[in-house]
């Protein structure tokens, strides 16, 4: 499978916990998204990398969230302090130049 | 603030039957419009852009900036055509999507 590829596919953690996600893209793909979705909501954007490069962040991500793509592949998303309010489907596409992203199959998480 | 809705959380049809689901945004600019679906158990995968102005499986959607308006319509639904569709807007010169909440289509027998 050549798609955009998320680990872990779920994560069950505690209040409180650090939490940290996995995305690897299309190669080739310089540009890579997260988003959050919960149920009933369409995804939500979260930030966007070109390569490297940060260039967008939205002001859902707070403090506690932080994303790197630390050499313009993989891409983590790391959750600190977990809140019940966390819980959410996380999911991340790529895209070359240009506006079509694929999707990843996500990471649900659950913090209880 | 750009947004889009789309009214419609659930819609049901018999095979056969026409289908629109629609889909308002609000964007004072020029955007690219976006139809996603996911099928059961599948990740969310792109159907259409207005500007490719492509028919895919049998779908196609019309931007009318007047009404500001982008509805997704297939003359005879499937039942295949059962899934969750996505309408999404990226505005001019940005790279962030915004999606609506989604309609569940489900297509009788």
């Amino acid at each position: 499978d050549t798609g955009v590829s998320q680990d872990p596919r779920h994560k069950i953690t505690k209040r409180g916990q650090n939490v940290t996600f996995r995305c690897d893209p299309i190669s080739e793909h310089n540009r890579l998204y997260w988003y959050r979705q919960t149920l009933g909501q369409g995804p939500e954007f979260l930030t966007y990398f070109q390569n490297e490069a940060q260039l967008e962040k939205s002001r859902l991500l707070s403090d506690r969230f932080s994303a790197e793509r630390p050499k313009g592949s993989f891409s983590t998303l790391e959750i600190q302090r977990t809140e019940q309010g966390d819980s959410a489907m996380y999911l991340c596409a790529s895209s070359p130049a240009g506006n079509e992203q694929f999707f990843g199959p996500g990471t649900r998480l659950t913090v209880l | 603030a750009q947004r889009v809705t789309q009214p419609e959380k659930l819609l049901s049809v018999f095979k056969g039957a026409p289908v629109e689901l629609k889909c308002n945004y609000s964007y004072s600019g020029s955007p690219e419009l976006f139809w996603y679906v996911q099928y059961s158990r599948q990740r969310l995968q792109l159907l259409l852009r207005h500007i490719s102005r492509e028919s895919i499986k049998g779908f196609t959607a019309d931007l009318n900036k007047g009404e500001t308006s982008f509805h997704l319509k297939k003359p005879f639904a499937q039942e295949e055509d059962s899934a969750m569709y996505y309408c999404a807007l990226v505005p001019y010169n940005n790279n962030d999507m915004r999606f609506g909440a989604g309609t569940r289509l489900t297509v009788k027998p």
